[in-house]
């Protein structure tokens, strides 16, 4: 059975930094690509970012390019969004999710940017 | 950056309704489309692919069309456990705003 699983989500003041962490099983982690997307309360879905199968390469949304950095440890099982310069509008559930294309999801991590 | 535009926003039906829901995009996307479909609280759901292809497990009354710029998502009969907000997607990239399938 497939699985994602996100953590590292949580309250945090604006210009503050936090590191989601989505550990995957069930499937050759390191062979596809994977992506962070997120969702602000009652509103749509929203592509963050991508990570190739090795890690060489990853594209960004424009709202967050030189503030996220995706990163993955294949060894692991594991994909990270580092999230820095925090503002309000950043708040929203982030999913993990991957495979070819986006069959597969984690059930999302909660992130508040609030004062 | 190709943006994608949904319509309807919302879409009333019925339980045994066709639904036929559109995306367009502001350039060709070829053929590299997928639908998505996701309930409150859940995370969504990959339907088709490809434009045109079911994703594993996705009954036979979801049908996708097109290419292009002009793509159509088709739920022939609406079973009740369809309503729900349905997004399209280019690329692997970029969603569409949504439209909302609930009971007339």
């Amino acid at each position: 059975e497939v699985q994602l699983v996100e953590s590292g989500g949580g309250l945090v003041e604006p210009g503050g930094s936090l590191r989601l962490s989505c550990v995957a099983s069930g499937f050759s982690f390191g062979n596809y690509a994977m992506n962070w997307v997120r969702q602000s309360p009652g509103k749509g879905l929203e592509w963050v970012s991508v990570i190739s199968g090795t890690g060489g390469s990853a594209y960004y949304t424009d709202s967050v390019e030189g503030r996220f950095a995706i990163s993955r440890d294949n060894s692991q099982n594991t994909l990270y969004l580092q999230m820095n310069n925090l503002t309000v509008d950043d708040s929203a559930i982030y999913y993990c999710a991957g495979f070819t294309y986006f069959e597969y999801w984690g059930q999302g991590a909660l992130v508040t940017v609030s004062s | 950056e190709i943006v994608l535009t949904q319509s309807p926003a919302t879409l009333s039906l019925s339980p045994g309704e066709r639904a036929t829901l559109s995306c367009r995009a502001s350039q060709s996307v070829t053929n590299y489309l997928a639908w998505y479909q996701q309930k409150p609280g859940q995370a969504p759901r990959l339907l088709i692919y490809d434009a045109s292809k079911r994703a594993t497990g996705i009954p036979p009354r979801f049908s996708g069309s097109g290419s292009g710029t002009d793509f159509t998502l088709t739920i022939s009969s609406l079973e009740p456990e369809d309503f729900a907000v349905y997004y399209c997607q280019q690329r692997r990239r970029a969603f569409g705003q949504g439209t909302r399938v609930d009971f007339k």
